[in-house]
């Protein structure tokens, strides 16, 4: 079956714009992450789905960076008045229950480059 | 903070030779998985084992887990080529909140 996948696959912005990045979970898979990963280093979680709502969006920078899943299933990560630091593969998984229990499916990533 | 530390950080090994990854963490899990990524893209999961459990196989892969020393292992035996790639471990302290990475061990098989 289609396994999780994200658009754009690179994306190349200027400072200050804002940006959207999606993620096609596995259909029906309940939990989904979202993570940032900086070269050279582990991916660094930002927000945790389980179905519609965040369970925890703790890892979140700021208040430039959310995140929405309204049906449950298609997610989407908004980045408004991008930085340069925001640069990285920013990549989501879904897994079928909760992610700490359940293997987590991840997606190719997207790249984002802030100029 | 990250939750997982790996080490090392980085290991070079010849094809057939046995590898082995070590992971360190701070506080309480309920479990810890390992994957492995390529390319800086895409992480495959490998082996998820439970804080009850103390050793898990898969195939060439062998995970040991010592909760009491906060460590878990990951051993590839008679590794090839194709095993070259980043390998994380990950642990969770919540049911799936705040899923932890660390920052990975970059493993290098010779031909």
């Amino acid at each position: 079956g289609a396994g999780v996948s994200q658009t754009p696959s690179n994306k190349v912005t200027e400072k200050g714009k804002y940006v959207e990045l999606r993620c096609d979970p596995i259909s029906g898979h309940t939990a989904l992450y979202w993570y940032r990963q900086s070269l050279g280093q582990g991916p660094e979680f930002l927000i945790y789905f389980q179905g519609t709502g965040a369970a925890d969006d703790s890892g979140l920078p700021n208040d430039r960076f959310f995140a929405v899943r309204p049906e449950g299933s298609v997610s989407t990560l908004k980045i408004q008045r991008t930085e340069r630091g925001d640069s990285a593969v920013y990549l989501c998984a879904s897994s079928l229950l909760r992610g700490g229990t359940d293997t987590q499916y991840f997606g190719p990533g997207t790249r984002l480059t802030v100029l | 903070s990250q939750q997982g530390e790996e080490d090392p950080q980085a290991l070079s090994i010849q094809e057939g030779e046995n590898a082995t990854m070590n992971c360190s963490y701070k506080t309480s899990i309920n479990n810890l998985q390992w994957y492995r990524q390529n390319s800086g893209r895409g992480l495959v999961h490998l082996i998820l084992i439970r804080s009850n459990e103390r050793e898990k196989h898969s195939g060439r892969l062998r995970v040991t887990l010592d909760t009491s020393k906060k460590s878990s292992s990951l051993l590839i035996t008679a590794s090839r080529a194709a095993d070259t790639a980043s390998y994380f471990c990950a642990t969770d302290r919540n049911y799936g909140q705040n899923f932890v990475f660390g920052p990975g061990t970059r493993l290098s098989v010779l031909p």
